[in-house]
């Protein structure tokens, strides 16, 4: 039951350069995506979220596209600076109060010098 | 900045025994989750709390598994007899209000190891 997939295991990117990270959904109920960065040792940590009525939250270095007919979202990271380096998880949560969140399997970005 | 923290970070068990996960999470969240992540797997939805019962529970959170706030800090999730697969890393999460427009928040984990 893969609801959320991100299809890049990893991805390497040079220090100052953009790094973008993928994710596809099948489900037409998902309507909030989320992404968390999670390093070794620790749980995740939110870093930005988008609500299906946009197609492009920013916040800061960090921009997430949203592509509803394509069932499609994007990070994009720019630039990227080592400290980035960890494995970024997709996430999205349907309909209903509190509703669970549904993880993709992340991705693994080393940012290098 | 308020955090979700869990004990202990790392529980060894022996098969079949009872083995309880803590988490204390931020004050004034009122919704509660467990999730799990086993080796080189996505991280999966266990259990959603609120208002002292379960919310929402997934097909892995079968009998063996619970969950109780028994007083107002803390946020337990039983497993009454461990299986093997049952080794995974336990995360809990809390969410203020409930709302979609604000995350959950995670604690750090506990890895469970049966033996």
């Amino acid at each position: 039951d893969q609801q959320v997939k991100q299809n890049s295991p990893s991805l390497s990117v040079q220090e100052g350069r953009i790094s973008i990270l993928n994710c596809d959904y099948t489900n037409s109920m998902f309507d909030y995506f989320l992404w968390y960065k999670k390093y070794p040792a620790e749980g995740p940590t939110f870093l930005i979220s988008i609500s299906s009525i946009k197609d492009k939250n920013e916040d800061g270095r960090f921009t997430v596209f949203l592509n509803k007919s394509a069932k499609h979202l994007s990070l994009h990271i720019v630039p990227s600076q080592p400290g980035d380096s960890a494995v970024y998880f997709c996430a999205a949560s349907g309909a209903g109060t509190a509703s669970k969140l549904t993880f993709g399997t992340g991705t693994r970005l080393q940012v290098t010098l | 900045e308020p955090e979700v923290t869990q004990t202990p970070s790392h529980q060894v068990t022996q098969m079949g025994q009872e083995v309880i996960l803590r988490c204390v999470p931020i004050s004034n969240h009122l919704y509660f989750y467990w999730y799990r992540q086993i080796l080189g797997q996505k991280v999966e939805f266990l259990v959603s709390f609120y208002n002292n019962e379960i919310s929402e529970k997934s097909e892995i959170f079968d009998d063996q598994f619970s969950v109780e706030r028994p007083d107002g800090s803390n946020f337990t999730l039983k497993i009454r007899s461990t299986k093997l697969e049952d080794s995974a890393m336990y995360f809990c999460a809390s969410h203020p209000t409930g709302m979609r427009n604000q995350p959950q928040h995670f604690g750090d984990g506990t890895r469970l190891s049966i033996l």
